[in-house]
């Protein structure tokens, strides 16, 4: 079945290390995204992806880094600069609009927890 | 910019009653509308999803929801909840179609169901 993979599902840190959340997607996607969630506050974009090696920053990207190498990957990397790191982190692919895929398809989640 | 307020952060309701989950927008144009639904340390799942066309959509599990563009609202409803209901639900609104894959969602807070048996 497609879907979106996100590993791992619970991660633990220590603070000043970086940390990179996978997300793999097989929906043959263009658009991929980062969101995080906090108790509260909804969803908030970290960054998102159009096409392969391109990203464009969300509205708290700051602290995180992205790449897009391959179609079907988006890691996420959660740097020592990120000053409260400890969240739920959601992945989230999307197809073209004439694909009848435009709405967002989300991955499990993955918890990081800074010790 | 584009908004979404979920003015009720906690609901409690009975199974077999009837549910309206609250979902208000601002957005300047004609705007995509999304109802998710997460159970806890879950991802997102869609339950229904408004572009244009008929106001009254219907989706998964039961649910419908209205468009009032007088309003700015986008109401969820369930005639009768089921204790399995019991999760929380997002309202969503983005850009419209003709910015294709690059359009953005913007969530609410999310609103808490709880159901009593």
């Amino acid at each position: 079945d497609g879907g979106i993979t996100q590993s791992p599902k619970y991660l633990f840190r220590k603070e000043g290390q970086n940390v990179t959340l996978s997300c793999e997607q097989n929906l043959n996607h263009d658009a991929m995204y980062w969101y995080r969630q906090d108790p509260g506050q909804g969803l908030r974009l970290i960054y998102y992806s159009q096409i392969v090696n391109d990203f464009q920053k969300g509205d708290i990207a700051e602290g995180y880094s992205v790449s897009r190498e391959k179609k079907e990957s988006f890691p996420l990397t959660v740097t020592s600069a990120q000053k409260n790191p400890t969240a739920f982190y959601l992945c989230a692919s999307k197809g073209a609009w004439d694909s009848g895929a435009n709405v967002l398809t989300f991955g499990a989640g993955s918890r990081l927890t800074v010790l | 910019a584009q908004s979404v307020t979920q003015p009720d952060i906690h609901i409690t309701v009975s199974e077999g009653a009837s549910l309206e989950l609250r979902c208000n927008y601002s957005y300047g144009a004609t705007p995509y509308l999304f109802w998710y639904v997460q159970s806890p340390g879950q991802g997102l799942q869609l339950l229904l999803k408004y572009f244009s066309g008929d106001t009254l959509v219907q989706g998964i599990k039961g649910f419908e929801a209205e468009f009032k563009r007088s309003q700015s609202s986008f109401n969820l409803r369930k005639p009768s909840v089921h204790w399995s209901d019991a999760a929380e639900y997002f309202c969503a609104v983005g850009a419209s179609r003709n910015t294709g894959t690059a359009s953005k969602l913007t969530f609410g807070t999310g609103t808490r169901l709880q159901v009593t048996l």
